[in-house]
């Protein structure tokens, strides 16, 4: 089956610190890999993507790299601010079909 | 361009009371998901469309949950009678069908409607 397991939060940094947030996946065939951010308030929006095995996503400062390998996508940045506070989620979205599985979310403070 | 929009923003009401939450997804979307959002459970996707046609709704909780998509510029997620064990945020999310190249179209989602059952 389609899976996602992401690392349990919640994660506290100082700005300008280093960020990791690790995701695994389980799947079926070659699935896209997504990251989705959740602002306080807000609904999710995607952050960045990956549709094949080795591709980087990136946005914002964010990157990805799609690891068929050791099935992960591990979200990072190297120094992040206290505009990325929020809810990240990792996904996954199987090659055929439109339906998308989510792992459980981290939430992230950056403090001053 | 317009996103995903959602009504109410918030709804509080009592137990055993009728509730109606509405969406309408971004034009040109085939895709239509409903999902809820709890601290304990996360995000659980309850039921989707595709061209206005539900095709899984193994995620709705019980018989007293009930979705419909009469066109595709509107859907419905009604809850009746309530229970304060619904109380969460209801999300609503659009997206397009995969291109020629595959892989899916980027999921929109809406702002929330959080619902409170006293």
């Amino acid at each position: 089956g389609n899976s996602v397991t992401q690392m349990e939060g919640p994660v506290t940094l100082s700005e300008e610190a280093f960020l990791t947030i690790n995701c695994t996946y389980t799947a079926t065939g070659y699935p896209s890999l997504f990251w989705y951010v959740q602002y306080p308030g807000e609904g999710l929006q995607l952050l960045l993507k990956a549709t094949k095995a080795d591709d980087k996503g990136s946005n914002k400062g964010f990157e990805a790299t799609y690891r068929k390998e050791t099935t992960s996508f591990h979200l990072e940045k190297g120094s992040v601010q206290v505009s990325d506070s929020a809810v990240y989620f990792c996904a996954l979205s199987p090659y055929t079909g439109n339906q998308f599985y989510f792992g459980t979310g981290t939430s992230l403070t950056v403090i001053p | 361009d317009a996103g995903v929009i959602q009504s109410p923003r918030h709804e509080v009401t009592e137990m055993g009371q009728e509730v109606t939450l509405r969406c309408k997804p971004i034009s040109g979307h085939d895709y239509l998901f409903w999902y809820r959002q709890t601290m304990m459970r996360g995000l659980e996707l309850l039921i989707y469309f595709n061209n206005n046609v539900p095709i899984d709704d193994s995620g709705m909780p019980e018989d007293r949950f009930s979705a419909k998509m009469p066109n595709a510029s509107f859907s419905t997620l009604k809850i009746q009678p309530s229970e304060p064990r619904d109380s969460a945020v209801y999300f609503c999310a659009s997206s397009s069908s995969p291109g020629l190249a595959g892989g899916p179209g980027e999921l929109f989602f809406g702002e929330g409607s959080r619902l409170t059952v006293l």
